[in-house]
């Protein structure tokens, strides 16, 4: 199985021009999560989702948005982007809410440079 | 807001043990990951303790004192392909992961 796949790998965006990350899991799980991730800074929560037709906002929401319309599909759109965007985005993915451990697994990454 | 605190970097020789520190001031506790990150990839779940004690998983542990915020994560005969960094991330009161800024382990021959 495929497990989160996410596109673009990488971008190069002009500042103020909007754009979509993509994120797809096919294991089922529950919860999905968009996070950030800056040198020295460590992986920081944008926006998640505990199950379809729910969002909440994280540490740093600002600036993005998302939407979760079905389990598999998470988008983050960037409605005018910023060079502070410049950044990596990981995409996870959780059970939520099954009694496990929920451990969160992550999609490979999407590189962002905004000019 | 979440405190996690780790060592940046690390540097170890191949064959010896290294214990990677991490202490944590968080708003609720519901568990503690280490994840491993090798450069340019995505971040891969290594271990997770909720409760006091010492997890084993083959060359790695985990080590967890809820009521000191500590927890460390242990390499033993290390490996080159060890050489990643190590992220330390607590599971708060809101169920919400908070990461700390990760340590730097390199592998000397």
């Amino acid at each position: 199985t495929a497990g989160i796949t996410q596109a673009p790998t990488s971008q190069i965006l002009a500042a103020g021009r909007s754009m979509t990350l993509r994120c797809t899991q096919d294991m089922r799980h529950n919860a999905m999560y968009w996070y950030r991730q800056d040198l020295g800074l460590g992986l920081r929560l944008i926006h998640y989702s505990n199950t379809a037709g729910t969002t909440g906002k994280g540490e740093v929401p600002d600036g993005y948005s998302v939407s979760r319309a079905n389990t598999d599909d998470f988008p983050l759109t960037l409605a005018s982007a910023v060079p502070s965007q410049t950044s990596v985005y990981f995409c996870a993915s959780s059970e939520y809410g099954t009694g496990g451990t929920d451990t969160q697994y992550f999609g490979p990454g999407t590189r962002l440079t905004v000019l | 807001g979440q405190n996690i605190d780790q060592p940046t970097e690390m540097t170890a020789t191949e064959g010896a043990i290294v214990q990677i520190n991490c202490t944590y001031q968080t708003s609720g506790f519901n568990g503690l990951f280490w994840y491993q990150q090798h450069a340019g990839e995505a971040p891969t779940f290594l271990s997770y303790n909720v409760l006091d004690g010492l997890e084993e998983k083959g060359r790695f542990s985990s080590f967890l004192s809820r009521s000191k915020g500590y927890s460390y994560l242990l390499l033993k005969e290390l490996q080159m392909k060890d050489s990643a960094s190590y992220l330390c991330a607590v599971r708060d009161g809101d169920y919400k992961l908070s990461f700390g800024a990760g340590t730097t382990v390199t592998v000397r021959a």
